[in-house]
């Protein structure tokens, strides 16, 4: 069976610092991850996914996420924080089973402050 | 390109009344999925559909809930009787197929409070 952890409800970042979400993961076959981000009253906005090759992954607005294998996580991090980047962060996993649904983590709240 | 729509964005319903909210996918997509979100439970998968075909509805908390996919443009879910705890933010998103790694298009939600 799948499922993803994000383990922090909430992450407050000083802007211009570097910032890390995570998320760990359990499948039985072969990980495909997401992140997403949402703004208030807004759909999620798709950031970037891991498929396979490069471990780092890069996405929208400057985010990226490098996936560790032994460690089964998928931590998103960017190098410098904006203000802007203050939203709600859902990482999310399928495998390569034929009957695999995607299944999103619980979401972590990004505050970033001025 | 549009994006996936939804409509209405607020539905206020009284508890027994039915509901009905609607989604147009994404052009050219073929795979649709309705979303439930709570506080509580997070972002929940309630039924997905690809080329208009309902793969699966486990999801789907009770009988009282149905999803039709009438044509690859329109999809509807449809609460009745609706109840308290239905109220939600209620997400219909789309993909261009379903294969392992194709992101989902979310609409912008459509947010029901029962009365």
């Amino acid at each position: 069976a799948q499922s993803v952890a994000q383990p922090e409800d909430q992450v407050n970042v000083a802007e211009g610092n570097p910032l890390t979400v995570k998320c760990t993961y359990s499948v039985s076959g072969n990980p495909y991850l997401f992140w997403y981000v949402q703004y208030p009253n807004r759909g999620l906005q798709f950031l970037l996914k891991y498929i396979t090759g490069d471990n780092l992954v890069k996405g929208s607005y400057g985010f990226e996420a490098e996936f560790n294998k032994s460690q089964t996580s998928f931590h998103l991090k960017k190098p410098s924080a904006l203000v802007s980047d203050s939203a709600l962060y859902f990482c999310a996993v399928r495998d390569d089973s034929s009957a695999s649904k995607i299944i999103f983590g619980s979401g972590t709240r990004l505050s970033i402050r001025p | 390109d549009a994006g996936v729509i939804q409509s209405p964005r607020h539905e206020v319903t009284e508890m027994g009344q039915e509901v009905t909210l609607r989604c147009k996918p994404i052009s050219g997509h073929n795979s649709l999925f309705w979303y439930r979100q709570t506080m509580m439970r997070g972002l929940e998968l309630l039924i997905y559909f690809n080329n208009n075909v309902p793969i699966d509805d486990s999801g789907m908390p009770e009988d009282r809930f149905s999803a039709k996919m009438p044509n690859a443009s329109f999809s509807t879910l449809k609460i009745q009787p609706s109840e308290p705890r239905d109220s939600a933010v209620y997400f219909c998103a789309s993909s261009p197929r379903d294969s392992y790694n194709s992101p989902l298009h979310f609409g912008n939600g459509t947010r029901l409070t029962v009365t």
